[in-house]
């Protein structure tokens, strides 16, 4: 089955960009209704979704974050990428990339990857 | 609104039928999925779309949604269960939105 996997720095620091990578394994996203996406979640907060991308490149991200979110992909080796860039304390987070089913309303994130815990700090 | 709102915390005894609620106008239009989450743990959905289980996710829980409302439900809660659950859907612009969360104790 599909499994997802981040990678990245765990310590950045303020004003710095963020550049995580999630690897794809098991399968393909070869189903047009896929995308993968980006969610975070400050420790002891809840989920904040990021964007999504699909493999044809095709992007949306969130209206908080738009400004200073990039994310691409590399489907030769099943990678893709999130750049967050002007970063603060306040982007201190878990960070989860998950395979996004999206079709007729119908949303749901599966699989999840085991996350990533991004500090931002001097 | 965009936003999805759930009950902070919840406590149901074992054993016993527990419901979780995510209110938002948005629901009345997109379908709305559940995620449970258990502690240094990635989330697991648990719902989505039309009341629709993945594989290996236990006949006890269930989805619905009445107006603005949905709801899961946990019919016979085991300890196990014990969790954060979170909803998810989509605002008018379709964006992806999640709920607040809500802290399932089962005691």
């Amino acid at each position: 089955q599909v499994q997802l996997q981040e990678s990245g720095p765990g310590l950045v620091k303020p004003s710095q960009t963020l550049s995580l990578t999630c690897t794809v394994s098991g399968g393909a996203f070869k189903n047009y209704n896929y995308y993968l996406s980006w969610i975070r979640q400050p420790a002891g907060k809840g989920l904040e979704w990021i964007g999504r991308i699909n493999t044809g490149g095709s992007t949306m991200y969130s209206p908080s974050l738009k400004s200073r979110v990039t994310m691409s992909l590399d489907m030769s080796t099943n990678r893709f990428f999130l750049k967050l860039n002007s970063l603060t304390a306040a982007d201190t987070a878990m960070y989860y990339c998950a395979r996004l089913y999206s079709h007729g309303g119908e949303d749901w994130f599966d699989p999840w990857g085991q996350g990533i815990r991004v500090t931002v700090s001097t | 609104s965009s936003e999805l709102t759930q009950d902070p915390a919840v406590s149901v005894a074992l054993g016993q039928t527990v419901t979780i609620t995510c209110q938002g106008d948005s629901v009345r239009y997109y379908y709305v999925s559940w995620y449970q989450q258990k502690p240094g743990q990635a989330p697991v959905p648990v719902i989505y779309g039309q009341n629709n289980r993945p594989s290996g996710i236990p006949e006890r829980f269930s989805g619905a949604t009445s107006g603005n409302t949905a709801s899961l439900t946990i019919t016979g809660a085991q300890a196990e269960d014990e969790a954060d659950y979170y909803c998810n859907s989509r605002d008018y612009s379709g964006n992806v939105v999640f709920g607040g969360g809500t802290k399932l104790t089962v005691l």
